[in-house]
């Protein structure tokens, strides 16, 4: 299947400290989205972007739909305990169907006291 | 909100047993998927369905097979269960149609194979 390139891998950071992961491509996508994934839990939808060079806030999360349509990234701002998790991204491909998703490897969180 | 159930939270099996995966999602949603994830390796896609009764293959589906016989409930079976099975499987659900590509996660099942 296709490949989307995420990094960091991993992220060890102090609680206040601003976040910022990737995920780039080789491919053109037509939609990126964000997961959160706690332990033990399924993923659950941050944000979802549908048009290239779109800027969408949750919170404290920000998220950009890349104007080339082959990358993306996410901010989270004066980060919390509970931002712990993987952080997935995730993209629909140009011209796919209902084939699914394609994930990023995740990005681990971990907030250091 | 949209709700995706998996049957269950964690699952113990015998190797050589055939096992069954249940998912069920409560918003009429045309299109259900399983995954399994394993460190390291992400999330991949073991099948997918975009219709009752309709079913294809997604990046590594050997070993699995699925059925869904009514629109809210998507079934993966391990027809012979081997330790390499050892997973997290998630199950997905998205509307369909074009730019309806947003998919919700039930809370995964940790299935063990002894």
């Amino acid at each position: 299947g296709q490949q989307l390139n995420q990094s960091p891998q991993s992220m060890f950071i102090q609680e206040g400290e601003d976040v910022s992961m990737n995920c780039t491509s080789s491919s053109i996508f037509n939609t990126w989205l964000w997961y959160k994934q706690d332990p033990g839990e399924g993923p659950v939808l941050l944000i979802a972007l549908y048009k290239a060079g779109e800027l969408t806030s949750n919170g404290r999360l920000t998220a950009q739909f890349g104007i080339t349509r082959k990358d993306s990234f996410l901010n989270i701002s004066a980060s919390i305990p509970s931002d712990v998790g993987i952080y997935f991204c995730a993209g629909q491909l140009r011209g796919g169907g209902a084939d699914g998703l394609t994930f990023g490897k995740g990005t681990h969180l971990i907030i250091q006291p | 909100d949209v709700k995706v159930t998996q049957s269950s939270r964690y699952l113990v099996k015998r190797t050589g047993e055939k096992v069954f995966l249940e998912c069920v999602q409560d918003m009429d949603h045309e299109n259900m998927f399983w995954y399994r994830q394993d460190p390291g390796l992400g999330l991949r896609l073991i099948y997918f369905s975009y219709d009752v009764k309709m079913k294809e293959k997604g990046d590594i589906p050997e070993g699995y097979s699925v059925s869904r016989e009514k629109k809210e409930r998507f079934s993966l079976i391990l027809e012979s269960a081997s330790t390499n099975q050892t997973s997290m499987y998630l199950c997905a659900s998205s509307l369909g149609g074009q730019g309806a590509t947003e998919a919700f996660f039930g809370q995964g099942t940790r299935l063990t194979v002894v």
